[in-house]
């Protein structure tokens, strides 16, 4: 049972315009999300992240959505460029144990076009 | 230097092998992670070290045995495996073992490993 979903396993898109990854989550005690880029052969790195208590985080190109209410978090790249042609996980994560672990999802191979 | 690097990249072995994954990083962080992940899968956590000791274990089976011999290495033993086994091993380090939510985890490459 995935507690964190990416539905699109693949988004196509022209080099300059906006590029939109979407992800959903099943627990409410996540309260921390982010994303992840990878590239071939290399692994994942850390791209950008929100906290539960915003609902907008920005950086430079690349802006997190939160939508606590439907458990919805989007990635937005603008503009988009060639090199940002990766796979990128949605990650969440909530305090169990003691630790901060986060829960991945499968990821979305974005390409984008020159 | 930001890097987490593991060897090798690439591993085939046979069901009666032992082999070893290994993986270093030089930031000073106290915790290490192991991940396995499938194709089309997410990454799954498999064990967590804490200042070099074993905080989590996901119900890893035996045959994969971790081990911390000292704060910037970290290895993976395998025994006896199965070609279900066969998956990308990914390690990965932060500064706090995930004591707040910021504590970014830093991946090396991984293994790729193939279990005949």
């Amino acid at each position: 049972d995935q507690q964190v979903k990416q539905n699109s396993p693949s988004l196509s898109v022209q080099e300059g315009r906006i590029s939109i990854l979407n992800c959903d989550y099943t627990n409410s005690m996540f309260d921390y999300f982010l994303w992840y880029k990878k590239y071939p052969a290399e692994g994942p790195t850390f791209l950008i992240s929100i906290s539960s208590i915003k609902d907008k985080n920005e950086d430079g190109r690349f802006t997190v959505f939160l939508n606590k209410s439907a458990k919805h978090l989007s990635l937005h790249i603008v503009p988009s460029q060639p090199g940002d042609s990766a796979v990128y996980f949605c990650a969440a994560s909530a305090m169990t144990g003691g630790s901060y672990i986060p829960t991945f999802g499968r990821g979305t191979s974005l390409i984008v076009h020159p | 230097d930001t890097e987490v690097t593991q060897t090798p990249k690439h591993l085939v072995m046979g069901m009666t092998n032992k082999k070893s994954l290994k993986c270093e990083q030089h930031m000073g962080h106290r915790a290490m992670y192991w991940y396995k992940q499938k194709a089309k899968k997410p990454p799954e956590l498999m064990f967590v070290y804490s200042y070099e000791k074993l905080s989590i274990n996901e119900s890893v089976p035996s045959r994969f045995s971790p081990e911390c011999p000292n704060s910037s290495l970290l290895n993976l033993h395998l025994h006896a495996l199965q070609p279900e086994d066969s998956a990308l091993y990914l390690c990965a380090s932060s500064q706090d073992p995930g004591f707040r939510p910021t504590d970014t985890q830093y991946f090396g490459p991984g293994t790729r490993l193939t279990v005949l």
